[in-house]
């Protein structure tokens, strides 16, 4: 019944050296969002796809990259992480970008960086 | 922008008292406050959410106010239970400023029994 699947849940990586995130959804929603959310804070938003477009968060870092290639998945890559980098990194859905439709969240995916 | 203030950040009861948080916000256009609750190591999952056009929704011991002109919204649990257990963050969305969820910096909630 996973609606907004994150692989991997756990993944660990090197200073420096890029990794990539993914998501999949079921609900065919229109919007997919990419959060951080470090230890005992709230979730931060990174940017989100309206369909396939684009929007970035003002004071998201560039070193954070996302793509969608469909409906279904979108990405995060991040082009050399540093150990500030490393967080839950949460993808949520919703089915349009009033600003009103609930928000869904994956399981996330813990990321380390050694 | 729009700033979203959560308080208490820790609160401690007995089991089957009730549990109030309060959240507070900057902007009159928000119009959309949904509530999360995450347990350590899971996602956050929506618990209710209320919207401008109701002052008031319950959903079982769960129960979310909204007071536009003061601009606070409050989660009310009663009859909390040790799987109540969890963070739980207030949100607020301003349709001007696109999809956004503005998040309160959470509450981390205790219940012992």
């Amino acid at each position: 019944d996973a609606m907004v699947i994150q692989n991997p849940r756990y993944q660990v990586t090197q200073f420096g050296k890029p990794v990539t995130l993914s998501c999949s959804q079921t609900l065919n929603h229109n919007v997919m969002y990419w959060y951080q959310q470090k230890s005992s804070q709230a979730p931060k938003l990174l940017f989100h796809y309206y369909d396939k477009d684009f929007n970035n968060e003002a004071d998201t870092p560039d070193n954070f990259q996302s793509r969608r290639p469909n409906t279904s998945f979108c990405f995060l890559d991040i082009r050399s992480p540093g150990l500030g980098d490393a967080a839950m990194y949460l993808c949520a859905t919703s089915r349009d970008s009033r600003g009103l439709e609930t928000q869904y969240f994956g399981p996330g995916t813990r990321l380390l960086v050694l | 922008g729009e700033n979203v203030e959560q308080h208490p950040s820790t609160l401690s009861v007995q089991e089957g008292d009730s549990a109030v948080i309060k959240c507070t916000y900057s902007d009159s256009a928000s119009n959309y406050f949904p509530w999360y609750k995450q347990e350590l190591g899971k996602r956050p999952q929506l618990i209710i959410d209320i919207r401008s056009n109701v002052g008031e929704k319950k959903d079982q011991r769960i129960a979310v106010t909204l007071n536009k002109t003061a601009k606070h919204f409050s989660l009310h649990i009663t009859e909390t239970q040790p799987e109540d257990s969890a963070v739980y963050f207030c949100a607020a969305s301003n349709p001007q400023a696109g999809t956004a969820l503005i998040f309160g910096k959470g509450t981390t909630l205790s219940v012992s029994s």
